[in-house]
């Protein structure tokens, strides 16, 4: 099984903050990783698929890049509702596992 | 608009059986790959099971690999999830999600969750 490896675990922001959310895959999985947020006690939101393609709806000052084996989701100017834990995905190969997650808490 | 609706969760056994179901609408469901994720207490998201829209093709995680069977019902626009032998590992909120097309393996759209609680 390909094992997906987020860092950090947790971060402290501010609102307007910068933040950057690293995921690495134990071997190469091209451009097939997806990101998610999910707030407690709410369904997963899918924000970005295929490495850098925003989803429909999803605000522009989230980004994704990387391919191979290593990703990075990029907040920019952090707003409110965007303290949640995020996940990368990865469906490259059976079975899909995701990261263990990065809480983004308010400093 | 897209509903994904889980049922079935609640309070088992350890070696007990309960089967989840997602009721689908607003959406054609036969055209999607459909999911089972949980999230554990405490604990990150992890992929249960995935089956594609026709049903032919399955995969499960290995640590449910055996005990839980996937399964859908094109016609009554339906998903379930089978799980047998149940563990106290298993206790967790399970989502079932849409993919964001056919043959996609990225979900856009998931349910609010139902709880399994497994304990004696």
């Amino acid at each position: 099984d390909i094992q997906m490896t987020q860092s950090p675990s947790s971060l402290a922001a501010s609102v307007g903050d910068r933040v950057t959310i690293t995921c690495r895959a134990s071997q190469s999985i091209n451009s097939f990783l997806n990101w998610y947020q999910h707030r407690l006690g709410k369904a997963p939101k899918l924000l970005i698929y295929a490495a850098y393609n925003l989803q429909s709806g999803v605000p522009s000052r989230f980004s994704g890049s990387g391919s191979g084996t290593y990703f990075t989701l990029t907040i920019s100017n952090l707003q409110p509702e965007d303290f949640a834990t995020y996940y990368c995905q990865q469906s490259s190969s059976n079975p899909l596992t995701f990261g263990g997650g990065t809480k983004v808490e308010i400093k | 608009q897209v509903q994904l609706v889980e049922s079935g969760g609640g309070l088992v056994r350890p070696g007990g059986s309960l089967r989840l179901s997602c009721a689908a609408s607003g959406f054609t469901f036969s055209d999607y790959y459909m999911t089972w994720t949980r999230q554990a207490p405490g604990k990150g998201l992890e992929f249960v099971s995935y089956i594609t829209s026709s049903g032919n093709t399955i995969s499960y995680a290995d640590s449910v690999k055996g005990r839980f069977t996937i399964s859908r019902d094109n016609a009554e626009r339906s998903l379930f999830l089978q799980m047998d032998s149940l563990r106290a590992a298993d206790t967790a909120v399970y989502y079932c999600g849409r993919s964001r097309g056919d043959g996609d393996h990225d979900f856009d759209y998931w349910g609010q969750g139902t709880l399994v609680t497994v304990s004696s």
